[in-house]
């Protein structure tokens, strides 16, 4: 049992560049989120699926898509990385409706230069 | 737009001492508060969690104290450890809602040997 499981651990983009941040869980988790966590920021939504096949905007959507492409997978891609893209990206997982803890995976840390 | 306000921002505590952690909120509509504990590195983990029909929760040596009234939540270390060492981060949610968690900024705490 991982929990969840993020890829990559770390990369850095030129501006412009693209890349799909990858999150999988085995817990059998309806609910999965996407967060960015800056310094004196804390941690800030950016989308999030409340159950498999819907997604939905959170406080810092602009510039991101994500997909639910099954239950146990939730993906964020940049389109065209800008350096205010520079953080480190959170994949979380809940079970709804029974639990409100989320579990965190161990974070993308992206840089763009 | 901040709706929980964390304070203080970073906090040193000498082993053996007691850290407090204060959350306030302004959405009356939340009514599940977390504080989750993050070590460098890692993705932040569920430390201690409150509903607002009960003024104070205690698991171990983590106390949350809550404060419907004023709309403040804290939480106490006692005995703070070495190995407390962290980033605390406090959340809010509304149960009945979005799935939303809104997060403060976080705490750095360390405490000294």
């Amino acid at each position: 049992n991982a929990g969840v499981t993020q890829t990559p651990k770390f990369q850095v983009l030129k501006t412009g560049q693209s890349m799909t941040l990858q999150c999988a869980q085995d817990m059998n988790h309806n609910s999965m989120y996407w967060y960015r966590q800056d310094p004196g920021m804390g941690l800030r939504l950016i989308y999030y699926s409340a159950s498999e096949g819907t997604t939905d905007k959170g406080e810092v959507p602009n510039g991101y898509n994500v997909s639910r492409l099954n239950k146990r997978e939730f993906s964020l891609r940049l389109e065209s990385a800008a350096p205010s893209q520079t953080s480190v990206y959170f994949c979380a997982s809940r079970v709804w409706p029974n639990s409100y803890e989320q579990y965190f995976g161990p974070g993308t840390r992206l840089t763009v230069t | 737009q901040q709706q929980v306000k964390q304070s203080p921002q970073s906090l040193i505590v000498q082993k053996g001492g007691i850290s407090i952690i204060n959350c306030a909120y302004e959405n009356t509509a939340f009514d599940y508060f977390p504080w989750y504990q993050q070590f460098p590195g890692k993705g932040p983990a569920l430390l201690i969690a409150i509903r607002p029909d009960v003024s104070e929760k205690k698991e171990g040596r983590f106390t949350i104290s809550f404060n419907k009234s004023a709309k403040q939540f804290s939480l106490h270390i006692m005995d703070s450890q070495p190995g407390d060492s962290a980033t605390y981060f406090c959340a809010a949610l509304t149960t009945s809602g979005t799935y939303k968690y809104i997060f403060g900024t976080g705490t750095r705490l360390k405490v000294l040997a």
